[in-house]
């Protein structure tokens, strides 16, 4: 039960912005939204969380709507070294139980040449 | 300065063995986790542990146990092996708090023939 929806795949062209959507139209007020990426043979790695607010890292940014129902995770100049799976992850982090990350089938991101 | 690692990277065992993985973190985390990734790319959540409290997810079967020495370390022991435990096993880490980023380490390949 991921509370999320994203398409199975896209790609993006090297250099160009890569702009992945994720819709949680039932995330609660103190639900935030993270994502993570796995790459092809890694464990997951953490991109951006924000629970509101845009959000801005060295990795890329995050564009969360003002009903909050949906959000835009942006790697602004995507390179070969981006192509992975990106998962989009509601998570309450106010209980115990919120420790556990529940992952959905993610968008595989292929950034080509 | 591997900040999560585990061993072995594979496993190949028989049915019917009991085998152990080994995770430890060098991040001084109080939190350690185990996920299983199947090989439809389902990543899900099988235990989450610190030394206050153990969560387990109901749908892992009690031949799985977790078993943590110290802090640093959280290891996964398996007994019965079977066929269905075949997968990519991840352990993670993370730091209690509002905002706990996972770091997850590079994963075990567990073939049961």
């Amino acid at each position: 039960d991921a509370k999320t929806t994203q398409p199975t795949s896209m790609d993006c062209a090297e250099g160009r912005a890569a702009n992945l959507p994720c819709n949680h139209s039932t995330i609660s007020g103190n639900e935030y939204v993270y994502w993570y990426r796995q790459i092809h043979s890694q464990g997951p790695q953490y991109i951006i969380h924000g629970l509101k607010n845009n959000e801005t890292n060295e990795m890329a940014s995050l564009i969360i709507t003002e009903d909050r129902k949906s959000s835009t995770l942006i790697l602004p100049h995507a390179t070969l070294r981006d192509t992975a799976v990106y998962y989009c992850i509601v998570r309450d982090v106010s209980s115990g139980s919120a420790r556990q990350l529940t992952f959905g089938s993610g968008t595989q991101l292929t950034v080509l040449p | 300065d591997t900040a999560v690692s585990q061993t072995p990277k594979y496993l190949v065992t028989q049915m019917g063995n009991d085998k152990s993985i080994k995770c430890e973190q060098n991040l001084g985390h109080d939190t350690m986790y185990w996920y299983k990734q199947d090989s439809k790319k389902f990543l899900k959540i099988m235990f989450s542990y610190n030394n206050k409290e153990l969560i387990i997810n109901e749908t892992v079967p009690n031949r799985f146990s977790p078993k943590s020495p110290d802090k640093a370390h959280l290891n996964l022991h398996i007994n019965s092996l079977e066929l269905g435990d075949s997968a990519v096993y991840f352990c993670a880490s993370s730091q209690e708090g509002t905002y706990n980023e996972q770091f997850f380490g590079p994963g075990t390949r567990l073939t049961v023939l």
